[in-house]
């Protein structure tokens, strides 16, 4: 399954909106009728972290600016007023079907 | 909550295998699958391929078979991950990652291992 991530490059004011989107080459909806579509946050320097899972879950300990939706082949993962912190690149992943893949990645920076 | 320590830098030749190491603490050891990614230089994640530490039982992506061999050791709780026959294309940051089986996420992850080949 082919994720593609859009944009590459998200330039973003502190305190405002931003929306990151992926699209899957094939459906992510499992046998079992659940959809198992990730975001990952990459602060430079760091592993991956967990953000939201199957969707629309937000994983603890993550602020709730940070929302998941979609459904099928398109997912968006939306931060409702951006923060320094949030500085990183964003990947989706799909663990529907192996391999499992991720989308490009999107770099969040601030204007 | 959980912790994986992943064993320290490698420079290796090629042609030559590494073997990296993540050692898992604050949850039970043989509860969770341990899945490995690596990311090259400047690049974006790439699976290679999961352990179940429970049974041993093992599923690597496709472009790794017959390079990759994942392995565990459960008195230790620790997973491996070695890789053979290495190529400069090879060259990455290295991380294992506990999945929770009936959401499939991954959590947490490892700090990395960077593997470098070079002559």
């Amino acid at each position: 399954i082919v994720i593609t991530q859009t944009p590459l490059s998200a330039p973003v004011t502190l305190g405002q909106p931003a929306s990151i989107s992926c699209r899957s080459s094939q459906s992510l909806v499992d046998s079992d009728g659940r959809t198992y579509l990730s975001w990952l946050q990459q602060r430079p320097g760091q592993p991956p972290r967990l953000l939201i899972y199957r969707v629309s879950n937000r994983f603890s300990g993550v602020p709730d600016r940070f929302s998941g939706s979609g459904a099928g082949t398109e997912f968006t993962l939306k931060i409702s007023r951006v923060e320094a912190e949030d500085v990183g690149v964003y990947y989706c992943m799909q663990t529907t079907q192996f391999p499992y893949t991720f989308g490009q990645g999107t770099k969040l920076e601030i204007k | 909550q959980g912790q994986l320590v992943q064993s320290g830098a490698e420079v290796q030749k090629p042609g030559a295998s590494v073997r990296v190491s993540c050692k898992a603490s604050g949850y039970t050891f043989i509860g969770y699958y341990i899945h490995w990614v690596r990311q090259a230089p400047g690049q974006g994640l790439e699976w290679m391929g999961w352990i179940n530490p429970n049974s041993g039982g093992t599923s690597y992506a496709q472009k790794f078979q017959g390079r990759v061999t994942m392995t565990r050791d459960t008195s230790i709780n620790t997973a491996y991950m070695e890789l053979s026959r290495l190529r400069s294309d090879d060259t990455a940051v290295y991380y294992c990652a506990r999945m929770y089986y009936y959401d499939r996420w991954f959590d947490p992850w490892g700090q990395g291992t960077l593997v470098t080949v070079s002559s």
